[in-house]
């Protein structure tokens, strides 16, 4: 089975750039997270959907960033405009039920390098 | 809010036992799991505990205490390969909220 898929790996770009990532969750699957990792922060949770609504995106840094789920099968993060301090592993996630009692899978990550 | 503490590094011998201690304190607590995550790669899921006890599992075991707010992951019988960052994750709300990590180091 094609576990939670990510794009791009890796994305190299300049500040005041738009970057979008892009994720396809497990099939069946009606919960998706995105998270940020960071050597400093460690991995911290910025938005949740359950079946395609944001539940709750308390962890979006702020306005620069946004999400969205127009299906059950694709999910956008979207980061306008760039900075540096953006630089971060983001991983997508998704789960048959939320957190509860079922493992959350991880994408690959995408890899954001803001020079 | 949900404070998750676990040591930041931990160093043991190829064949050896460790043991990872992970503190917490939240409210609508719903489980607590443990991931395993390698350098420049995603984390994987380890173990679940939603009740009191010890699960084992191979190697790992993971232990839970909800009223102390207490968990460990047990690692046996070390090898080169478990060398990793060590999550624990706080279930809340249909939420995972993760520590900071433990990383591993297996010497030989």
């Amino acid at each position: 089975d094609a576990g939670v898929i990510q794009s791009p790996r890796h994305e190299v770009t300049e500040m005041g750039q738009e970057v979008t990532l892009r994720c396809k969750p497990i099939s069946g699957h009606n919960s998706l997270f995105w998270y940020r990792q960071t050597m400093m922060r460690g991995l911290e949770l910025l938005i949740y959907f359950n079946n395609n609504v944001p539940i709750d995106d308390s962890g979006m840094p702020e306005d620069r960033f946004s999400a969205k789920m127009p299906n059950a099968s694709f999910s956008t993060l979207k980061i306008q405009p760039s900075e540096p301090r953006d630089s971060a592993v983001y991983f997508c996630a998704s789960s048959p039920t939320g957190a509860t009692g079922n493992t959350i899978y991880f994408g690959e990550g995408s890899w954001l390098t803001v020079v | 809010g949900q404070n998750i503490d676990q040591p930041t590094e931990m160093t043991a011998t190829e064949g050896a036992i460790v043991q990872i201690n992970c503190t917490y304190q939240t409210s609508g607590f719903n489980g607590l799991f443990w991931y395993q995550q390698h350098a420049g790669e995603a984390p994987t899921f380890l173990s679940y505990n939603v009740l009191d006890g010890l699960e084992e599992k191979g190697r790992f075991s993971s232990f839970l205490s909800r009223s102390k707010g207490y968990s460990y992951l047990l690692l046996k019988e070390l090898q080169m390969k478990d060398s990793a960052s060590y999550l624990c994750a706080v279930s809340r709300d249909y939420k995972l909220s993760f520590g900071a990590g433990t990383t591993v180091t297996v010497r030989a």
